[in-house]
């Protein structure tokens, strides 16, 4: 069964340091996001990606988060300067159409030390 | 502005019992609501979904009922079994104003626990 891979699966990072975190949707979608997970808390919003360029972006996706989709297969999301508030599982979702469902990643843990 | 919540934040069943889980969303266009099934350190797994034009949608062992007059989701799990011991969260697909960009607001989130 097609599934979303997320690698890689635990970055831990210094604060003011640059991360990326990597995504492989599954192939034939063509809607692409990013949500984060503080833990214990609900899944929240950061942005969405279609016909390679951003759709939409939450309040927290400011000027140090940028994505990209370098290549036909990968989708990243960058934090320029992490923070420690930036600490938490950042999933990776696709979706073949906007109104169908949504399939995740395993999510990449970010921790910000 | 948008919003979905959960009625409540834990539920404890008996293996075998029936479980239902709450939801209450406010945005009143939303047209499509998922339900969401997270285990530990994983992502969450695509349970079911409803669109707005249906009240009630069957699944294996799990049903949702969707109540738009009061803004009310359901999810209904049949003879719960330990393996269904999770965070479940319902979620609203949205659409903004160009009706192409869509995005999935997320519920807190319930905590299942099933006893053996």
């Amino acid at each position: 069964e097609p599934e979303v891979t997320q690698t890689p699966s635990h970055q831990v990072t210094q604060m003011g340091q640059e991360v990326i975190l990597r995504c492989v949707p599954i192939s034939n979608h063509l809607y692409f996001y990013w949500y984060r997970q503080i833990l214990g808390q609900k899944v929240e919003f950061l942005v969405s990606f279609y016909n390679n360029e951003i759709s939409e972006k939450s309040e927290i996706f400011d000027d140090q988060f940028s994505v990209e989709r370098p290549d036909g297969s990968n989708f990243t999301l960058k934090i320029r300067s992490t923070k420690l508030e930036d600490s938490a599982m950042y999933f990776c979702a696709s979706s073949d159409q906007g109104w169908t469902e949504a399939f995740f990643g395993q999510g990449t843990r970010l921790t910000v030390v | 502005g948008e919003s979905v919540g959960l009625h409540l934040p834990t539920l404890s069943v008996q293996e075998g019992d029936n479980s239902i889980i709450n939801c209450a969303y406010s945005n009143s266009a939303s047209d499509y609501f998922i339900w969401y099934k997270q285990e530990s350190g994983k992502g969450p797994q695509f349970i079911i979904d409803i669109r707005s034009n249906m009240d009630k949608r069957q699944g294996q062992r799990v049903t949702v009922l969707l109540n738009k007059t009061v803004k009310h989701l359901s999810l209904q799990i049949a003879a719960t079994q330990p393996g269904d011991s999770a965070v479940y969260f319902c979620a609203e697909n949205s659409q903004n104003s160009g009706g192409s960009n869509y995005k999935l607001t997320f519920g807190k989130g319930t905590l299942l626990t099933v006893n053996p």
